[in-house]
């Protein structure tokens, strides 16, 4: 049973370029978070995502980030036009659904992503 | 809002105990979780303690939350060098989903 699988683990853009992180969750987990860490930091909460809705968005900034998590397919997130200050550390975790009794939110190992 | 708050650094020799401590700030935290984090790898989940808890221990950890303080510690008995990590505590609500929020980190270092 794979775990949280995020692609790439490494992304190198340029100022101004487009990013695409993509997160696949746990078989059978329905929500889907994204967490940014910077340097010598704790994770950041950016958005809680289920299937083809935004739950919670409240930690993404308000320009140049996007968050999906379609009905087929993984989530992505997508940062356009890229700035320095976005060089880090961005995980996904996933969680089973509502009602299941479980509370464990499961993490994938992160795209860490570097802007030059 | 909410904060959460932990020592940057620890230094142990092997075989000694770690005790890692946390302090958090919201009240209506339901879920306290402590994390790992290996250099360059994701954050595994070592334990997590509910509110109405004071203590949790799972072989060789051991966690004691109190509450009226909002203090967490997570203490590693018989620490080994591959222990060595970051460890991160992380406060929940119980509101069906797991947004959380972690402190900055403690870098543990077990030295042989």
């Amino acid at each position: 049973n794979a775990g949280v699988m995020q692609n790439p683990r490494h992304l190198v853009r340029r100022r101004g370029q487009e990013a695409r992180l993509r997160c696949s969750p746990v078989k059978g987990h329905s929500h889907v978070y994204w967490y940014r860490q910077l340097p010598e930091e704790g994770l950041k909460f950016m958005v809680y995502l289920q299937k083809e809705n935004i739950i919670d968005e409240s930690g993404m900034p308000k320009e140049r980030f996007s968050a999906e998590f379609p009905k087929e397919g993984p989530s992505i997130l997508r940062i356009q036009q890229v700035v320095r200050g976005d060089s880090a550390a961005y995980f996904c975790a996933s969680s089973p659904p509502t009602g299941t009794g479980n509370t464990e939110a499961f993490f994938g190992q992160g795209t860490r992503l570097t802007v030059v | 809002g909410e904060d959460v708050e932990q020592s940057l650094f620890l230094s142990v020799r092997e075989g000694d105990s770690s005790v890692i401590n946390c302090t958090y700030t919201d009240s209506s935290s339901t879920y306290l979780y402590w994390y790992k984090q290996e250099p360059g790898a994701g954050l595994q989940l070592l334990t997590y303690i509910f509110s109405n808890m004071d203590m949790k221990q799972d072989q060789r950890l051991t966690v004691l939350l109190n509450k009226k303080d909002k203090h967490l510690s997570l203490r590693i008995a018989d620490t080994q060098t591959g222990d060595s990590a970051i460890y991160f505590c992380a406060e929940g609500a119980n509101t069906g989903f797991q947004k959380l929020v972690f402190g900055t980190g403690t870098r543990l270092l077990v030295s042989p």
